[in-house]
């Protein structure tokens, strides 16, 4: 079985600091590991994805993730945060299946 | 249209009635998914289609909840007698085939309030 959990339900930052988004993974296999991002009255989009090969992935809109599995981790990081950042942000996992498991998701509010 | 498309986008229901829900998937896209999203909360995994295999029925939250897929085509999410506690964004996304390495496209959603 795999799980997903994010650490934190609400993260506030100023415009122009980092943005951690943390997520801890279980799972029985060597999963594959995304981020999505919501934004208001949109559609999920895809900002990231590990599958085994190189553990710092680099996605859209300057956000980077690093897989470490001794910690179970997939945390979400961007250096500087924009206004067009604020959203919902969601750390899933798959198996090596089709099913998605989808964490709680992480509010993010940028402060100008 | 290139992206995944769901209708209508938002449905306001009577309790006890039934509801149809339509996904149109990226045309050459083998896997179709449903999730549920209430507010507040993460996504919900209902079913999956994958080609011509049977589906994967497991999360259905009751026998109310029914889906069907024609090949690798439309799909419609069907919610007989609907509660209030179904009242959610219903979720349809596809993908070029099932498995660990191909990205999911998801569609705007479908609200569904019941009253």
């Amino acid at each position: 079985a795999q799980s997903v959990t994010q650490l934190d339900s609400h993260v506030s930052v100023s415009e122009g600091t980092p943005v951690l988004l943390r997520c801890n993974y279980s799972s029985s296999y060597s999963p594959s590991l995304f981020w999505y991002v919501q934004h208001p009255n949109k559609g999920l989009q895809l900002l990231l994805k590990y599958t085994s090969a190189a553990t710092l992935v680099k996605g859209i809109n300057g956000f980077e993730a690093e897989f470490k599995k001794s910690e179970t981790s997939f945390h979400l990081t961007k250096p500087s945060a924009h206004m067009s950042d604020a959203a919902e942000y969601f750390c899933v996992v798959s198996p090596n299946d089709y099913k998605l498991s989808f964490g709680a998701g992480t509010t993010v509010t940028v402060r100008a | 249209g290139a992206g995944v498309s769901q209708s209508p986008s938002n449905k306001v229901t009577e309790k006890g009635k039934d509801v149809e829900l339509r996904c149109d998937p990226i045309s050459g896209h083998t896997a179709l998914y449903w999730y549920r999203q209430r507010l507040g909360q993460g996504l919900e995994f209902l079913i999956y289609f994958q080609g011509n295999s049977a589906p994967d029925k497991s999360g259905l939250p009751s026998d109310r909840f029914s889906a069907e897929r024609t090949g690798e085509s439309v799909s419609t999410l069907t919610i007989q007698r609907t509660q209030q506690e179904d009242s959610a964004v219903y979720l349809c996304a596809s993908s070029l085939a099932g498995g660990m390495n191909t990205e999911a496209f998801f569609g705007q959603g479908t609200r569904l309030t019941v009253v």
